[in-house]
């Protein structure tokens, strides 16, 4: 079956300080990719996307490349800002007549400090 | 646009007593709905969804049932909460194909 393997957080980092959470999936078919973002006490909001090999998803200044040779979807941002502290999810779609199904991977905790 | 709203946003129930989550989703029609769960400390995952009207997938065997009386309209239930069932409970829905989910704000369920 599908799966998304992120890295265990929290991760904690200085204002304007790199950021890289790694993003690692498993899937039967060609499926597409998400990155999720929850503020404290909020649902999920949509960062960005890809659906195909070697795309890349850029939003907020967030970037993620679909790498199916590494089958890695690694979200970056160069300066991260305080307002970023957050949860973020990768997640992987495959459509199939029974929905649009999402896997996610368990979250890891951003926290950004001044 | 299309929205999508949740209520209650957070809900508070003592164990054995039903359950009733609600969820709508405005300016669109047929669209695929789902409920996740978000344990603490833990990822998502899907209990139920709904490619239509009365029409429900469940994901795994738990205390949780759903229905979906109209188009728009998903709704989560049990007859008697467990301890286990609390937890945040968000509500998604996607258009036609490979579209993103887009998800409600959440309702925290706390089970006494």
């Amino acid at each position: 079956g599908n799966s998304v393997t992120q890295m265990e957080g929290p991760v904690t980092l200085s204002e304007e300080a790199f950021l890289t959470i790694n993003c690692t999936y498993t899937a039967t078919g060609y499926p597409s990719l998400f990155w999720y973002v929850q503020y404290p006490g909020e649902g999920l909001q949509l960062l960005l996307k890809a659906t195909k090999a070697d795309d890349k998803g850029s939003n907020k200044g967030f970037e993620a490349t679909y790498r199916k040779e590494t089958t890695s979807f690694h979200l970056e941002k160069g300066s991260v800002q305080v307002s970023d502290s957050a949860v973020y999810f990768c997640a992987l779609s495959e459509f199939t007549g029974g929905g649009n199904k999402l896997t996610f991977g368990t979250g890891t905790q951003l926290k950004v400090e001044l | 646009s299309q929205t999508i709203h949740q209520w209650p946003a957070t809900l508070v129930q003592p164990v054995g007593s039903p359950l009733s989550l609600e969820c709508t989703v405005e300016g669109t029609s047929n669209p695929n709905l789902y409920w996740y769960r978000q344990a603490a400390g833990r990822g998502l995952q899907l209990l139920f969804y709904s490619v239509g009207i009365g029409q429900i997938s469940s994901e795994v065997p738990q205390n949780l049932s759903a229905s979906r009386p109209q188009d728009r309209q998903f709704i989560l239930s049990s007859k008697k909460l467990l301890l286990s069932d609390s937890g945040f409970y968000l509500c998604a829905w996607h258009g036609l194909g490979n579209s993103p989910l887009h998800f409600g704000n959440g309702t925290r369920l706390t089970v006494t």
